[in-house]
This record gives structure tokens, C-alpha cells and sequence, in this order.
């Protein structure tokens, strides 16, 4: 089975500029959620979705950042306009509430630089 | 508060010994999920392994162990016969409360094993 699948990989953009990331979850996973890893602040939860509904988005850091996820298979986040500050890793990741420990899986991570 | 504290910016280990990196937590849900999962240098976030608080066994998988001490708050990870592939980042993280899904990180250890 293919894992969660991220694109683009790298983004460069300038600062002003619009930035969208996009993510695949796993077949069949119902929880998909977007993360933001910094030396400063680790591993942040931005906003998680449950059968394409948003549940939280109380880490979303500010009105810049706008995540859908207008189906099963597909999300986006998008942060317009863009910051140097914003430069990161942005993971997505997807669960199942199967089992006990339905724990999540990453896909590769997109990291943004925005000068 | 932190909910997750890993006090060991980074640990060596030679080939072949075992090491243990320390996680305590902090929450009043009397029901939550521990996991532990390892970033090597290319990135990605990989699941290791997952302790219900309800577990009476500590978790095993494969060379991965989860020391888990309730009273204390612990759940220390054990990797045992090390190799150079462990190193890494490894982080430990909490899920608190059932329907939740919500994952809380730690700031990680980075691990590096001596040849």
C-alpha cells in the first residue's frame, strides 16, 4: 500500500507570495492531519480533519493558514500570504480508528522556505 | 505544562548495546495512548511503537521496548543491540482521551550509535 504521499516535496517562494501543500492519506484512513516541525517550537499540530470534517483547528496560527480536505483522498493547506517565519516542515499524516493504538502515519514532509 | 518531556537532547550508544531514552508525561485523563517514533535524517516520521495506559504488559516490537512505569509517568523507550541505522530522532508522544486524536510531542533525542 502506498504511504501518504506529500507534494511538492521543497518550496521556495518569496515572501507575499501564496503557498499551497498538498497531501494523500492513506487509502481507507479517516483522520488526516497537518503538522508544522521547527527548531524552535518541534512538532506543532496545525489541524486534523475526521471523514473530511474539520474537528480542530486551534493550532492553525493565524488567519494566513486555510486547510480543506474536500474529499477522502485529498487535502490541502494553504497559507496566503506567505511569511519568512512560516519556513518549516509541514508533514501531513492519516489514522484509522482501527485497533488500539490507531496511531498516524507521516508522509515525507514538505519543506518550505520563504524569503 | 509540558505533556511531554524527553530531557536527553542527545545519547550515544555503541553497536550492539542497548540504550534506553527517557519520556515522562503529564495528564489527568486516566485514559491515553504513548507512542514513540523515529526521524532519521531524511525526515520522514516512522511509527515505532504504542502503550495504552489500560496496557498491563509493556509493549515490545522487535528490538523496540516500552518501559512503562504508570505511577511515575514514564514510558521510556529501550532499543536493544543498537545499530547504526538507529540513528536518529526519536520522539515520544501522547494521545490523550478516547475519540481524541490528537497527537502531543515531545522535543526529542537524537540519537547517534558509535560503530
Amino acid at each position: 500500500d502506498a504511504g501518504v504521499i506529500q507534494s511538492p516535496r521543497h518550496e521556495v517562494t518569496e515572501m507575499g507570495q501564496e503557498v499551497t501543500l498538498r497531501c494523500k492519506p492513506i487509502s481507507g484512513h479517516d483522520y488526516l492531519f497537518w503538522y508544522r516541525q521547527t527548531m524552535m517550537r518541534g512538532l506543532e499540530l496545525l489541524i486534523y480533519f475526521n471523514n473530511n470534517v474539520p474537528i480542530d483547528d486551534s493550532g492553525m496560527p493565524e488567519d494566513r493558514f486555510s486547510a480543506k480536505m474536500p474529499n477522502a483522498s485529498f487535502s490541502t493547506l494553504k497559507i496566503q500570504p506567505s511569511e519568512p517565519r512560516d519556513s518549516a516542515v509541514y508533514f501531513c499524516a492519516s489514522s484509522s480508528k482501527q485497533g488500539p493504538s490507531y496511531e498516524q502515519y507521516f508522509g515525507p514532509g514538505t519543506r518550505l522556505t520563504v524569503t | 505544562a509540558q505533556k511531554i518531556t524527553q530531557t536527553q537532547p542527545g545519547m550515544f550508544v555503541q553497536e550492539k548495546e542497548a540504550v534506553t531514552l527517557d519520556c515522562t508525561y503529564d495528564t489527568s485523563d486516566p485514559s491515553y495512548g504513548l507512542f514513540w517514533y523515529k526521524q532519521p535524517s531524511s525526515g520522514e516520521m516512522i511509527f515505532l511503537i504504542y502503550q495504552g495506559s489500560y496496557d498491563q504488559q509493556n509493549a515490545t516490537e522487535g528490538r523496540y521496548s516500552l518501559n512503562f512505569q504508570k505511577a511515575r509517568k514514564s514510558a521510556n523507550l529501550v532499543i536493544s543491540a543498537s545499530q547504526l541505522g538507529d540513528s536518529a530522532m526519536y520522539f515520544c508522544a501522547m494521545r490523550e482521551k478516547q475519540g481524541a486524536n490528537n497527537l502531543f510531542f515531545g522535543t526529542g533525542t537524537r540519537l547517534t550509535v558509535i560503530p
